[in-house]
């Protein structure tokens, strides 16, 4: 079974600075996909990246950046000079291959709240 | 712009009494998901559906059940509401296409459903 742990419940850092959320994950299959997802305060998930299990090269989006490293089974996300507007639960998901029940399905952690202090 | 909307975002019931909470996507979308997120716990698979009339359970579907009779509109049904279904209920659609099953998914805000 793949499991996803965020072992960060709360994380609280002052605007500008770095932070770093961690996911770490489980999976028996060797083709998979990891996600990340934000949800603000109004409740209402968006999508901030795909990963599949080939791509190991990192991604930087403005200020996020995603390090994924297969060796360790972690896919870590990084925010760079943080924003009040940052603040917000997020969660890592996984995916596995398709051609098995679970494929529609997504595997999520129990997310991480990150508030941003002005 | 893609809309998932959901049909309360706050609602409250008795023990007992059966509870609908609806979804609907303006996107053609084929999948369709239901999650109950609780503290701690993330998000969990109630139910999902991968075309009209078409559903799976998920991780956790007892005291649940759903409808799916058109491709926009997804129901999640509490046929006898009980306490510990207190819970924050999002539902969610996905388009198959060149991704198909790893295509992101688009949320909708959520209801918060209070069982008393």
């Amino acid at each position: 079974a793949q499991k996803v742990t965020q072992a960060q419940t709360e994380i609280s850092v002052v605007e500008k600075e770095d932070v770093t959320l961690d996911c770490v994950y489980e999976t028996r299959d060797t083709t998979y996909y990891l996600f990340w997802y934000k949800q603000p305060p109004s409740g209402e998930l968006v999508f901030l990246i795909r990963r599949n299990s080939f791509d190991e090269q990192n991604e930087i989006s403005g200020r996020y950046s995603w390090n994924f490293q297969k060796s360790t089974s972690s896919f870590n996300f990084t925010i760079t000079a943080s924003q009040v507007v940052d603040s917000a639960v997020y969660f890592c998901a996984l995916s596995e291959a398709a051609g098995s029940g679970s494929a529609r399905q997504l595997t999520f952690g129990s997310g991480t709240q990150l508030t941003v202090l002005p | 712009d893609v809309k998932v909307t959901q049909s309360s975002r706050y609602l409250v019931k008795r023990t007992g009494e059966k509870v609908f909470l609806e979804c609907v996507q303006d996107m053609d979308h084929e999948n369709m998901f239901w999650y109950r997120q609780d503290p701690g716990l993330g998000l969990r698979l109630i139910y999902f559906s991968y075309d009209v009339k078409m559903k799976e359970k998920g991780d956790i579907p007892e005291g649940y059940s759903v409808s799916r009779e058109k491709k926009e509109r997804f129901s999640l049904i509490l046929e006898s509401a009980s306490t510990n279904q207190t819970s924050m209920y999002l539902c969610a659609s996905r388009a198959l296409g060149a991704g198909g099953p790893y295509n992101e998914q688009f949320f909708g805000p959520g209801t918060r459903l209070t069982v008393l």
